[in-house]
C-alpha cells in the first residue's frame, strides 16, 4: 500500500524567503504525484501534479516539486514567497495502474508566512 | 469549465438528528465522485467514491451513507448523527479510469451538539 509522509506539521517563513515543503512517499513503483493547497475554511485546491518525464514540474502561483525516484520525494518549492501562501499544503499519491480510486493524503504542512 | 457545487455551506445539528448534505458537478459527465471527512487538524479521511450512478463503495465506516441518484449528484447522508461526526465534509471529483487528481468542492462545516 501507499503511503505519504510530510514530516513538517508547520513551518515558519519571512515573506519573500525561499521555502521547500517536504514530502516522502511509499510506493512499490512510480506513483503519481500531487500538492494541493487548502486555504482556509475553503476546499482543496491542486497546485501540482507529476505524472512522468521531466521530474521538475511547474505549478500555479510561481511553486513547483521536484520528483526524485532515489529518494521517493516530490518536495515543494517556491523562490519567494508571499503573506497570502499562508495556507496549508497537501502532498497526495495515487497509483499508476489497477488504481483503486484512493489517493493517499499526507497530514498536511501548515505554512505561516510573517510580513 | 466545470464547476462544483456543495450545500448547504454550513450545518449546525443536535446529536441523534438526521443530515443530508449534497454535492452537484456541471460541465463533466460521469465523473468519479469522492466524499472526505476532514477533522479540525487537517487530515483527510476518504469516506466513499463512486465511479458510475446508483454505485457506491464504502471506504471507512463512520455510520454514514452515500448515494448517487443522478451522472452529477452525489449525496451523504446518516439518520442518527453522533458527536464525533463534527468536522469539515468535502466532495471531490476525478476522471479517467485510474487516480488522477482531484478536483474539490469549498466543503460544507458541520458542528454537531
Amino acid at each position: 500500500a501507499q503511503s505519504v509522509t510530510q514530516p513538517d506539521a508547520r513551518v515558519t517563513v519571512s515573506e519573500g524567503a525561499s521555502l521547500q515543503l517536504r514530502c516522502k512517499y511509499s510506493y512499490s513503483a512510480t506513483p503519481y504525484l500531487f500538492w494541493y493547497v487548502q486555504y482556509p475554511r475553503q476546499g482543496l485546491q491542486l497546485l501540482l501534479k507529476y505524472y512522468s518525464g521531466d521530474p521538475v514540474v511547474q505549478g500555479v502561483n510561481g511553486f513547483e516539486a521536484e520528483f526524485s525516484k532515489s529518494n521517493s520525494s516530490f518536495h515543494l518549492r517556491k523562490a519567494s514567497v508571499h503573506w497570502s501562501d499562508s495556507a496549508v499544503y497537501f502532498c497526495a499519491v495515487s497509483k499508476t495502474s489497477g488504481g483503486n480510486y484512493k489517493p493517499t493524503f499526507g497530514k498536511g504542512t501548515s505554512l505561516v508566512v510573517h510580513p | 469549465a466545470q464547476t462544483i457545487h456543495q450545500w448547504p455551506v454550513a450545518e449546525i445539528k443536535a446529536v441523534g438528528s438526521p443530515l443530508s448534505l449534497g454535492c452537484t458537478i456541471k460541465g463533466k459527465s460521469s465523473p468519479n465522485l469522492y466524499w472526505y471527512w476532514q477533522a479540525t487538524g487537517g487530515t483527510l479521511q476518504q469516506l466513499f467514491y463512486s465511479i458510475t450512478v446508483g454505485q457506491v463503495e464504502s471506504v471507512v465506516q463512520l455510520n454514514l451513507s452515500a448515494s448517487r441518484p443522478k451522472d452529477d449528484q452525489f449525496i451523504l447522508s446518516t439518520e442518527k448523527l453522533l458527536l464525533s461526526h463534527s468536522g469539515f465534509y468535502l466532495c471531490a471529483w476525478s476522471t479517467g479510469t485510474g487516480d488522477y487528481e482531484q478536483y474539490f468542492g469549498p466543503g460544507t462545516r458541520l458542528t454537531v451538539l
